[in-house]
């Protein structure tokens, strides 16, 4: 079974800075998809990025990129330009590929984001 | 655009009643998942349809709880009888295929 593992429970950032977030998974897979969800205090999980692992290039979105670093299973997220909304629990995911289907979503235990104006 | 629609988004209720959270997926979308929140297990799992069809229920703690998805626009999960411990809050997502998940807005529910 594949599992998820974010070794930061808590973070901090001050506004305007930059701030990466990590993220270690397991899995004997070589296809795969990878995610980091974002939860404000409303609960609401939003995407943030998603990666394909066949993928070599990272993805990036806005001030949000990763770093998929595929030998090592780590899929780090950098925040740049932090803002105060970014402050919220961020989840890193990891999802099974399967051309018969959709697959679940195994996250990590989440790490927590504060943003210091 | 409506998004995955949850209901209620609170539930408080008392041990051994009846509880029923629905769902309703994003038009379109052939995969449901239900989710459950809490602070020492995180978000797991429950049960999983593709096609309106469960595909994993293995995630659904014991026979008190059980999930149903009658058609491609609705899914309950109810728990009878309800415990304390069932307290959480509790996902609903859709999603079709080779596309990421979408999430309601969640139930938290608590049993007294």
């Amino acid at each position: 079974a594949q599992t998820v593992t974010q070794s930061q429970p808590e973070m901090s950032v001050q506004e305007a800075e930059t701030v990466t977030l990590s993220c270690t998974y397991d899995t004997s897979e070589s296809d795969y998809y990878l995610f980091w969800y974002k939860q404000p205090p409303s609960r609401q999980m939003i995407l943030v990025i998603r990666q394909e692992a066949y993928k070599q290039q990272n993805a990036t979105e806005n001030r949000f990129s990763v770093n998929f670093q595929k030998a090592a299973k780590s899929f780090s997220l950098k925040i740049s330009d932090s803002q105060l909304g970014d402050a919220a629990m961020y989840f890193c995911a990891y999802r099974t590929y399967r051309n018969s289907g959709n697959t679940p979503l195994v996250f990590g235990k989440g790490t927590r984001l504060s943003v210091i104006a | 655009d409506a998004g995955v629609i949850q209901s209620p988004r609170h539930e408080v209720t008392e041990m051994g009643q009846e509880v029923t959270l629905r769902c309703k997926p994003i038009s379109g979308h052939n995969s449901l998942f239900w989710y459950r929140q809490t602070m020492m297990r995180g978000l797991e799992l429950l049960i999983y349809f593709n096609n309106n069809v469960p595909i994993d229920d293995s995630g659904m703690p014991e026979d008190r709880f059980s999930a149903k998805m009658p058609n491609a626009s609705f899914s309950t999960l109810k728990i009878q009888p309800s415990e304390p411990r069932d307290s959480a809050v509790y996902f609903c997502a859709s999603s079709t295929y080779g596309q990421p998940q979408h999430f309601g807005d969640g139930t938290r529910l608590s049993i007294l």
